[in-house]
Formats: C-alpha cells, sequence, structure tokens
C-alpha cells in the first residue's frame, strides 16, 4: 500500500515549456485533488476531482488542467509554463481514517517546479 | 467556506505541553475541525479531527467549546522532532465540498 504517489519528484521548466504532473493512489478514494504550495505560505487548492470522471476549479486554476483518467490516476498538466508557477505541486486523495467518520485528506510527497 | 485564524508561530522546548488555538466564528453546522502537520519538504499529514468536545489519539488531543467557534490543539511533551507547521482547517471534504488552508502555525521546538 503505496498511499498516494507522484512524478516527477522534481523538474525544469524553461518559460512557454509544457509538462503533465502524475499522481495515483492506491486507496480506493473517491475524491482527489491538486495543491500548489510557495515557500513559506499555505497550501492553495488548484483543482479537485469529487469523483472519477468528475473536476471543479479550485482557488488557483489559471494556467492549470487536470484530467480524472480513472479512480486512481489523476494528472496535473500546465501547458504554457510561466515563472510564477514555480512551486511545490501536492497531490492528495481523501477518505475516512478509521479515527473518525468525515473523510480526510492524504498527501503525496510533491513535486517541486522551477520554471525558468 | 469557514475561515480559520491561527498564530503565525510559537515556540516551545522539549516536554513542555503545547496548546495551538485556531479561530473560526463562521463554523457551519455540518462543519468538522481538522489539524494537519507538515514537515520541511513533505506533504501535509493527519493528525486529529473532530467535531465537538474532546478528542484524544495517540499524538494529540482536540478540545472545542460549545460553541465550535474555537478550537485547541494540545501535544503533550514535545519534542524536537514536532517542530513543523500545523494546519486548522474547517469544513468537510467528500467530494461536494473543498478545504482551504491558511498559512498554519510554525511551531518551533528548542532543546
Amino acid at each position: 500500500n503505496a498511499g498516494v504517489t507522484q512524478t516527477p519528484k522534481f523538474q525544469v521548466l524553461k518559460t512557454g515549456q509544457s509538462m503533465t504532473l502524475q499522481c495515483a493512489q492506491d486507496m480506493n478514494h473517491n475524491s482527489m485533488y491538486w495543491y500548489r504550495q510557495d515557500p513559506g505560505m499555505g497550501l492553495r487548492l488548484i483543482y479537485y476531482s469529487a469523483s472519477e470522471g468528475t473536476t471543479d476549479k479550485g482557488e488557483v486554476p489559471n494556467g492549470y488542467n487536470v484530467s480524472r483518467l480513472n479512480k486512481r490516476e489523476f494528472s496535473l498538466r500546465l501547458e504554457s509554463a510561466a515563472p510564477s508557477q514555480t512551486s511545490v505541486y501536492f497531490c492528495a486523495s481523501s477518505g475516512i481514517p478509521w479515527t473518525g467518520d468525515q473523510e480526510t485528506q492524504y498527501f503525496g510527497p510533491g513535486t517541486r517546479l522551477l520554471v525558468l | 467556506l469557514a475561515k480559520t485564524t491561527q498564530p503565525i508561530s510559537m515556540d516551545s522546548y522539549e516536554g513542555q505541553e503545547v496548546n495551538i488555538t485556531c479561530s473560526h466564528n463562521n463554523i457551519a453546522t455540518n462543519d468538522y475541525i481538522t489539524w494537519y502537520q507538515q514537515f520541511p519538504s513533505q506533504g501535509p499529514r493527519f493528525i486529529i479531527q473532530g467535531y465537538k468536545t474532546k478528542v484524544t489519539n495517540e499524538v494529540a488531543s482536540l478540545f472545542i467549546p460549545a460553541d465550535r467557534k474555537s478550537s485547541t490543539l494540545s501535544l503533550p511533551r514535545v519534542s524536537l522532532s514536532d517542530t513543523a507547521v500545523y494546519y486548522c482547517l474547517v469544513g468537510r471534504t467528500g467530494g461536494y465540498n473543498k478545504l482551504i488552508f491558511g498559512a498554519g502555525t510554525r511551531l518551533a521546538v528548542h532543546p
């Protein structure tokens, strides 16, 4: 049981390049999320997916697209990277922990993206 | 979505009890209160969750007064490894809702 996995761990892009961040979870969770975290800041929600086949915008969706490929996988695409998108990107999925009855989020290790 | 307010930073020493209070004046009836911990270069990790009164697990306790407009995360006998950022979140997840992470509280534990 690997939990939430993300690839790549680190990426350097030039302005205008595109790339896709991959996320997968093996906990059979319905909901998945993409966040970005800038230095010294909290997490900001980019997009989320309530269930397979659905996606919705979060706080900061501009410049990103997402695909919920199946129940396990949720990818984030930067079509034309900008320096303002330099950040750490976290993927999460949500499920009910054994200690509670309200869904909580389980996070991946993050992808560090540098856009030059 | 309920907005939360918590201290930006706190300092403590090994072996002390640390209490971090979070204010959430506009919490809704169906909202839960959840705390996450984040170490540098890692994703946040679930610590504890509650709806009302007191919840305790092997890591922490969560105290919620009757009006639910605030909550307090209590970490007993902290160690250096408890140095992290702690986030208080209010709301419901489950696909049709989403949580907002604030800046969190940076806890520094000193020897």
